[in-house]
């Protein structure tokens, strides 16, 4: 069955410090994989795209690795800070309508 | 940047009541936009997908009657929930894509309950 995992156990690390979240997805071929930041009570926030022939992309403190042979993705948010604290969720789009199918998300917790 | 609106952001209704839902792109037009549910701790669920002018796309096991869409311009999609149930109560977020179809911007939710 198709599936995607991201760790739902609650990352908690220290500031300053690298936060590396997880992607996994079984039986899917996507053509591009997202990664999106969700604050309680509050709409997901678009920060990184990547497609399927690139293996990684940055932006600012942000890189995310892409590798279609494991399907994993890596996200890794470097000297993190207290407000980088939210949950973090990848998405996967698989054609060219648009849907992008989510994982359960990720919870990171950034202590001072 | 592209931003969209929902209305309202919060909600209380009584059971057997129909609740609409907004969902504005502000800056852009936005030929396509999906309505997601959302439970406590749990990931979004697509529920459909709206395109202007035509009828919306649902996903499986989502009742076309019980949740009506509709998008009458390039810039507005609704969501009516019909006969509302306590089991109805959910955190309703709408998104959209404008010319770039992979990236979607969402909208900051309704919070639903159904007394």
């Amino acid at each position: 069955s198709q599936k995607i995992e991201q760790n739902s156990e609650a990352l908690n690390i220290q500031e300053g410090k690298t936060a590396t979240l997880t992607c996994n997805y079984t039986n899917y071929s996507p053509a591009y994989l997202q990664w999106y930041r969700q604050d309680p009570g509050r709409g997901p926030v678009f920060l990184l795209l990547i497609r399927e022939n690139e293996k990684e992309k940055r932006k600012e403190r942000l890189k995310v690795t892409f590798d279609t042979t494991l399907k994993q993705s890596l996200f890794h948010i470097t000297a993190s800070q207290p407000a980088d604290s939210a949950t973090y969720l990848c998405a996967l789009g698989t054609g060219n309508t648009g849907k992008l199918i989510f994982g359960q998300g990720t919870t990171l917790q950034v202590k001072p | 940047g592209a931003v969209v609106s929902q209305h309202p952001s919060r909600v209380i209704c009584k059971s057997g009541t129909s609740v609409k839902i907004e969902c504005r792109s502000l800056d852009f037009q936005a030929t396509t936009m999906f309505w997601y549910r959302q439970f406590p701790k749990k990931s979004l669920m697509l529920m459909a997908t709206s395109n202007e002018g035509s009828k919306a796309t649902y996903e499986q096991g989502v009742e076309k009657d019980k949740f009506l869409i509709n998008h009458a311009s390039l810039t507005l999609s609704t969501l009516t929930v019909t006969s509302a149930h306590p089991e109805d109560s959910s955190f309703y977020i709408c998104s959209a894509h404008g010319q770039v179809k992979e990236t979607q911007y969402f909208g900051p939710g309704t919070r639903l309950l159904v007394l």
